[in-house]
């Protein structure tokens, strides 16, 4: 069973600070997301990773499957980035994928 | 239409009432998920269908019933449910069922148990 940690649990910076959050996982993987979560519920998948670097506006995401460890990047962030990150991992073609525990980020003016 | 869309939003109900929940997505996905959160938790799975067929089934009580009538519709049937299965309950689907597949999340259903 794949083992997924995320650190920090809780983070707090001011608007306009760089963030970093990260994951690490036990087993191989195929693929690794990184998830948005806002206070009232709904999710959004922000990326999937199987290896390398994705960039979407000020999110970046990077993987390093040799070190199993993924990071998630926030450039110049606001207080609407305020959410839950949630990573998951997931191996081979099944469905099935293991979430970590969540970093619950608050950004203050 | 990236959409997925679960009815009805805030559900209570009590112990002995069956209730049901829906969800709705018209991408084409032939994945459809079901995971129950608790508040501050990561979500759990609870079931999956591929190809309109149960694939898995987390070990979840038979008090929940899953169903998937057709590829753009889930449903999930609740009879006899306790208090601790008051939750959000989120239904996602994807394009195959595989793992490097994104997850669209619909908004879900808060569920209380009286």
């Amino acid at each position: 069973k794949n083992e997924v940690e995320q650190s920090p649990q809780n983070l707090t910076a001011q608007e306009g600070e760089f963030i970093t959050i990260n994951c690490s996982y036990s087993v191989g993987i195929s693929a690794l997301h990184w998830l948005q979560q806002h206070p009232g519920g709904g999710i959004v998948s922000l990326f999937m990773l199987s290896s390398g670097k994705k960039k979407h506006g000020r999110l970046i995401a990077t993987i390093n499957i040799q070190e199993k460890h993924s990071s998630l990047h926030i450039t110049a962030s606001h207080p609407r980035d305020s959410a839950v990150y949630i990573c998951a991992v997931g191996a081979g073609t099944a469905s099935k994928l293991t979430f970590g525990t969540g970093t619950r980020l608050q950004v203050t003016l | 239409d990236t959409e997925v869309t679960q009815t009805p939003k805030h559900l209570v109900m009590g112990m002995t009432n069956k209730k049901s929940l829906k969800c709705e997505q018209h991408m084409g996905h032939r994945a459809m998920y079901w995971y129950k959160q608790k508040a501050k938790k990561p979500p759990e799975l609870m079931f999956v269908y591929s190809y309109e067929k149960l694939s898995i089934n987390e070990s979840v009580p038979s008090r929940f019933s899953p169903e998937c009538p057709n590829s753009s519709l889930l449903n999930l049937h609740l009879h006899a449910l306790q208090p601790e299965d008051s939750a959000l309950y989120l239904c996602a689907s994807s394009q195959r069922g595989f793992s490097t597949d994104t997850q669209y999340f619909g908004p879900g259903t808060r569920l209380t148990v009286l």
